[in-house]
């Protein structure tokens, strides 16, 4: 299994502005990903990160609003830029572990308001 | 592109009771693996139970259970003797063999009545 620990746990921002968010894992993973989670509804997939190369963004997804950092093995940051309210979310990280990397860990996620 | 299918947004049980969620998906992939998560209010992940496709039988995990069938592509979820903590937002995902991509379902709001 992954320990994964997420900062912050939750924020209130100003529109306008970025927040980056911290994800360090307790173990060496080759992918991140990170999801957003809009109120009541589903996880969608923004991007996955792999250590050394540039994030691989979903539809709908684009480096410019949502950097992210792969430093090393273990850590990964995602920022949400130029905040308006409709980026109001939940944003989650997650690592695949386990036996043949199928079993997916979540950190506790972060919990944006942009007001 | 694979999608999952909950149909039901909110279920209720009474405390010691079976309950049993649904969940389709749509795929034209051989070989892939399904899941259940559990996300309680503290918003944190937890897998509950997870199916290979390549296997025939339906996995089980204490008082989790999946029915699996796959030609009609389905995977629902059955929780016995359900306790007040299965209080929860169940997501059903999916993920191809080889591809780390999970695809997740809008998600059932399950409460568990005392």
């Amino acid at each position: 299994s992954a320990v994964i620990s997420q900062k912050p746990s939750r924020d209130i921002c100003q529109r306008g502005t970025s927040l980056t968010i911290q994800c360090q894992v307790d173990s060496q993973v080759t992918m991140m990903f990170w999801y957003r989670q809009q109120p009541g509804q589903s996880l969608t997939l923004i991007a996955t990160a792999n250590q050394g190369s540039e994030a691989t963004y979903e539809s709908g997804f684009v480096i410019d609003k949502f950097p992210i950092s792969r430093p090393n093995l273990t850590f990964s940051t995602l920022t949400v830029s130029n905040m308006s309210p409709e980026d109001s979310s939940i944003y989650l990280c997650s690592v695949e572990s386990g036996r043949r990397n199928t079993e997916a860990f979540f950190g506790q996620g972060t919990r944006l308001t942009v007001v | 592109a694979q999608t999952v299918t909950q149909s039901q947004p909110e279920m209720s049980v009474q405390e010691a009771e079976t309950v049993t969620l649904s969940c389709t998906y749509d795929t034209s992939e051989s070989n892939y693996y399904l899941f259940w998560y559990k996300q309680p209010p503290s918003r944190q992940m937890i897998l509950v139970i997870r199916q290979e496709a390549y296997k025939q039988q339906n996995a089980t995990e204490n008082r989790f259970s999946v029915n699996f069938q796959k030609a009609a592509k389905s995977f629902s979820l059955k929780i016995s003797d359900s306790q007040l903590g299965d209080t929860a937002m169940y997501f059903c995902a999916f993920m191809k063999h080889n591809n780390n991509d999970m695809r997740f379902g809008a998600g059932t709001r399950l409460t568990v009545k005392p």
